[in-house]
């Protein structure tokens, strides 16, 4: 399967503040990348698919200008949460998409955010 | 839209005992399955797959679910867990027709006692 790495691990901001997260495929090239959130106790929610040179595809209820998604190149993609609150606190996973024609995800170890 | 639940929210259990957790899903068109597993402090890892096929489905650790369509259900059976075993497990979902958009269910933690 594949590698997927994120950085940083762990990150405390200020309110306000504006974090990035990257995501990154170690050992191929990853043309879809998906971003999760994880509350405590909670699944995993869908956030966004980045999908290398445009725009990444939101989910309902997602503010696309409060998390920003790049998917610059076909093993990184960015998340950015922009002027984050408390209520921003959360644990974020990415994910990439196998190789084409198979329909398997393989994360990232994830990002826990916490915002004072 | 489609929809995971899973029935239990947490399991206790010693060693040696089975282990069941269910999984239904609510989408009628073709799916693909998965068993996710998150032990403490780590990422998720895939556990077992269904796309098609024998719907008894084995995966790593002596996992194994099985699909039955008519339940719309998948759910997650090892017939001797370990203390290792302690972890949250995961069902998804997605659907060739949604994108490859996987819904996960809730989570069911799951404690095994030496």
């Amino acid at each position: 399967g594949a590698v997927v790495s994120q950085h940083p691990s762990w990150v405390i901001c200020k309110s306000g503040t504006s974090v990035k997260i990257e995501c990154r495929s170690l050992d191929f090239q990853a043309t879809t990348m998906f971003w999760y959130r994880q509350f405590p106790k909670q699944s995993l929610m869908l956030m966004a698919t980045s999908n290398e040179g445009s725009k990444a595809t939101y989910e309902q209820g997602v503010e696309k200008d409060k998390f920003l998604i790049n998917h610059a190149s076909l093993t990184l993609s960015t998340l950015t949460v922009t002027s984050a609150h408390p209520e921003d606190s959360s644990f974020y996973i990415c994910s990439l998409k196998g190789l084409a024609g198979i329909d398997e995800q393989f994360f990232g170890p994830g990002t826990r955010l916490t915002v004072l | 839209a489609q929809s995971v639940s899973q029935h239990n929210h947490h399991v206790i259990l010693s060693e040696a005992a089975s282990l069941e957790l269910g999984c239904n899903y609510s989408y009628g068109g073709t799916v693909n399955l998965f068993w996710y597993v998150q032990y403490p402090g780590q990422h998720l890892q895939l556990l077992l797959k269904y796309f098609s096929g024998d719907p008894l489905v084995k995966g790593i650790k002596g996992f194994e679910a099985e699909f039955i369509k008519s339940k719309f259900s998948f759910n997650l059976r090892k017939p001797s867990v370990q203390w290792s075993d302690t972890a949250e497990y995961f069902c998804a979902v997605n659907a060739r027709a949604a994108g490859n958009k996987l819904t996960f269910g809730g989570g069911t933690r799951v404690l095994v006692k030496p």
